[in-house]
């Protein structure tokens, strides 16, 4: 069964250092989004990507984010300046319409 | 109102009972609904998706009601393997942006 990864697993970093989320979504979807759950709360939106552009972001989604698809397989977010707030669990997702939306297994940041 | 709302339970309930949780959207646009199920510290998998008509899935219905802009999941024979985090997902535009309730917490006791 096709499957979004992403890695790492778990990511430690310093406070205002940079970070990169990497993750494969399924070969013929077309979305692509990023969602984070701060530990015991909900599953936030962050952004979504269609057509090698962002067609949506949320108010998270500030100037400290960014997301690529560089090769046209990975598609990153990247988190410029790190704040301690940012740990949280980061999910990847890719999505067929009316097939519903599946997600990696995440990454784990934590922001020290 | 939000765009998602659940009941965040926890419901507990006994092995071999029915359950049943609602879930109300705001977008009377929306056009696509989800059922998810999060275990602790796991990515939310798909549970099923929720048609106009209803579905059922073994042991699991879903069903929509658009008048009234909630959707609804049916577990019967509740089993211990059932006790997870359920999560209401609904697509408000065509594709542009899915929307999670915060999840209904279910408990099965023994």
């Amino acid at each position: 069964e096709p499957e979004v990864t992403q890695t790492p697993s778990h990511q430690v970093t310093q406070m205002g250092q940079e970070v990169i989320l990497r993750c494969v979504p399924i070969s013929n979807h077309l979305y692509f989004y990023w969602y984070r759950q701060i530990l015991g709360q909900k599953v936030e939106f962050l952004v979504s990507f269609y057509n090698n552009e962002i067609s949506e972001k949320s108010e998270i989604f500030d100037d400290q984010f960014s997301v690529e698809r560089p090769d046209g397989s990975n598609f990153t977010l990247k988190i410029r300046s790190t704040k301690l707030e940012d740990s949280a669990m980061y999910f990847c997702a890719s999505y067929m319409l009316d097939a519903g939306a599946f997600f990696g297994q995440g990454t784990r940041l934590t922001v020290v | 109102r939000k765009e998602v709302e659940q009941d965040p339970g926890p419901f507990n309930v006994p092995e071999g009972a029915t359950v049943a949780f609602n879930c109300t959207y705001s977008n009377s646009a929306s056009q696509s609904f989800f059922w998810y199920r999060q275990d602790c510290r796991k990515e939310p998998k798909l549970l099923m998706s929720v048609y106009s008509s209803g579905n059922e899935d073994g042991r699991f219905t879903a069903q929509l009601n658009r008048a009234s802009q909630y959707i609804s999941l049916l577990i019967r024979d509740s089993k211990l393997s059932d006790s997870a985090t359920y999560l209401c997902v609904v697509n408000t535009n065509r594709d542009d942006k899915i929307i999670f309730g915060k999840g209904t917490r279910l408990h099965i006791l023994p």
